[in-house]
């Protein structure tokens, strides 16, 4: 199965400042990877989907980009509600897999 | 708007039985597959199973082929996970989600499931 590996696994952030995150596949899925946005007792949000296409309602701030088998999203300017917990997929292989999450959190 | 209403889950004894529900609402239901994910208490997501549109094809992790079954009414809009032989492994909330070609881009509320004598 594709191995995802997300790093940090907490970033500290102030509030206006930007966040990249990390998503590295242990095999070669294409662009097929989503980054899905998950708040504290909510379900997870699709955010990004093809590495670098935001989903319907997703603002601007947020980017993604592929090199190989690492996968990046970076927001920028950090709104209170961007803080959450974000997971990368795989979605080219089966079993589809996530990745640990990497935990956005306030500075 | 999308959406998708969960019910089930709740206490199962180990080695017990249970079925989740998903009702969907917003999209033509039998256009999608379905899948359902699941997250241990203070842990990460896990995709659990997937269901094919016309329901022709499921496919399972490892962790649950031979004990939980997905399944699904078009009829009614609903997409259902049949959980047996339950362990405490099994604890979790459990979502489902509309699969638009291996993305998921439409989630149900969740519903735990707590497995315990």
């Amino acid at each position: 199965e594709v191995v995802l590996t997300q790093s940090p696994a907490t970033l500290s952030v102030s509030p206006g400042e930007s966040a990249s995150l990390s998503c590295r596949t242990s095999q070669i899925v294409s662009a097929n990877i989503a980054w899905y946005q998950q708040r504290p007792g909510q379900a997870p949000r699709l955010v990004l989907y093809a590495a670098s296409t935001r989903a319907t309602g997703i603002p601007g701030r947020f980017s993604g980009s592929r090199f190989g088998t690492e996968f990046n999203l970076t927001i920028s300017s950090l709104q209170s509600e961007d803080f959450a917990i974000y997971y990368c997929q795989q979605y080219n292989n089966w079993p589809r897999t996530f990745g640990p999450g990497t935990k956005v959190e306030v500075k | 708007e999308m959406q998708l209403l969960q019910s089930g889950g709740g206490l199962v004894h180990p080695g017990g039985s249970l079925t989740l529900s998903c009702e969907a609402s917003g999209f033509i239901f039998n256009d999608y597959a379905m899948n359902w994910v699941r997250q241990a208490p203070g842990k990460g997501l896990e995709w659990v199973a997937t269901i094919t549109s016309n329901g022709g094809k499921t496919i399972y992790a490892d962790s649950v082929k031979g004990r939980f079954t997905v399944s699904r009414d078009n009829s009614k809009n609903t997409v259902y996970l049949q959980l047996g032989s339950l362990t405490s492994d099994d604890t979790a909330v459990y979502f489902c989600a509309k699969d638009w070609t291996g993305r998921l881009d439409s989630w149900g509320q969740g519903t735990l499931v707590t497995v315990s004598s």
